[in-house]
């Protein structure tokens, strides 16, 4: 069955510490991996997503996320963060590019900035 | 570009009242979804469109949900009656096949 798992409900980092988001995924096929955060009171906002080629990837807003097949894992990333990246963040998995184009959501990890 | 607009932002009603929101697609995409999130359940797929054709509805809750995309650029979903657990943020999100979806700001829907 195909599906996202982030591990962490909630995790509080103190401003200019290093982050990683865990994400885990299942997929039968070739998976195109997506992070999105959410603001509280607003929508998602895609910060990055992964195709193919370069297992890293760089997005929005300093953040990065390495995708190993091996671990089936796409963890997202940022070196010091921000006051401001306090925020809910998503990982999703989706099938073939031009495919029917449905995304598969983890249930998010909360991000507490400590100050 | 506009993004994703969605209308209204807020939606207040008394329960048994009928509720429609509304979803303006970026131009030129092609697939249209509409999403729920709460702190019980999460984000949560009810219904998705390609080409205005609807391809899964199987997340709509009951026969009380129903959407329909009149045009190509253009969604609604009603609730009809709606009831006090319908209460939720309703996200709608559109892409243009390529997997990434780009999601308007949400509907807040408060039924009392």
């Amino acid at each position: 069955a195909q599906s996202v798992t982030q591990p962490d409900i909630h995790i509080t980092v103190s401003e200019g510490a290093s982050l990683e988001l865990r994400c885990n995924y299942s997929y039968g096929a070739t998976p195109y991996l997506f992070w999105y955060v959410q603001s509280p009171g607003q929508g998602l906002q895609l910060l990055l997503k992964y195709f193919s080629g370069d297992t890293l990837v760089q997005g929005i807003k300093g953040f990065e996320a390495e995708f190993k097949r091996s671990q089936s894992s796409f963890n997202l990333r940022k070196p010091s963060v921000h006051w401001s990246d306090a925020a809910e963040y998503f990982c999703a998995v989706g099938g073939l590019r031009g495919s029917q184009g449905n995304l598969i959501f983890g249930k998010g990890t909360k991000l507490s900035v400590k100050p | 570009d506009a993004g994703v607009i969605q209308s209204p932002r807020h939606e207040v009603t008394e329960m048994g009242q009928e509720v429609t929101l509304r979803c303006k697609l970026i131009s030129g995409h092609n697939s249209l979804f509409w999403y729920r999130q709460t702190m019980m359940r999460g984000l949560e797929l009810l219904i998705y469109f390609n080409n205005n054709v609807p391809i899964d509805d199987s997340g709509m809750p009951e026969d009380r949900f129903s959407a329909k995309m009149p045009n190509a650029s253009f969604s609604t979903l009603k609730i009809q009656p709606s009831e006090p657990r319908d209460s939720a943020v309703y996200f709608c999100a559109s892409s243009l096949q390529t997997g990434e979806q780009y999601f308007g700001p949400g509907t807040r829907l408060t039924v009392t």
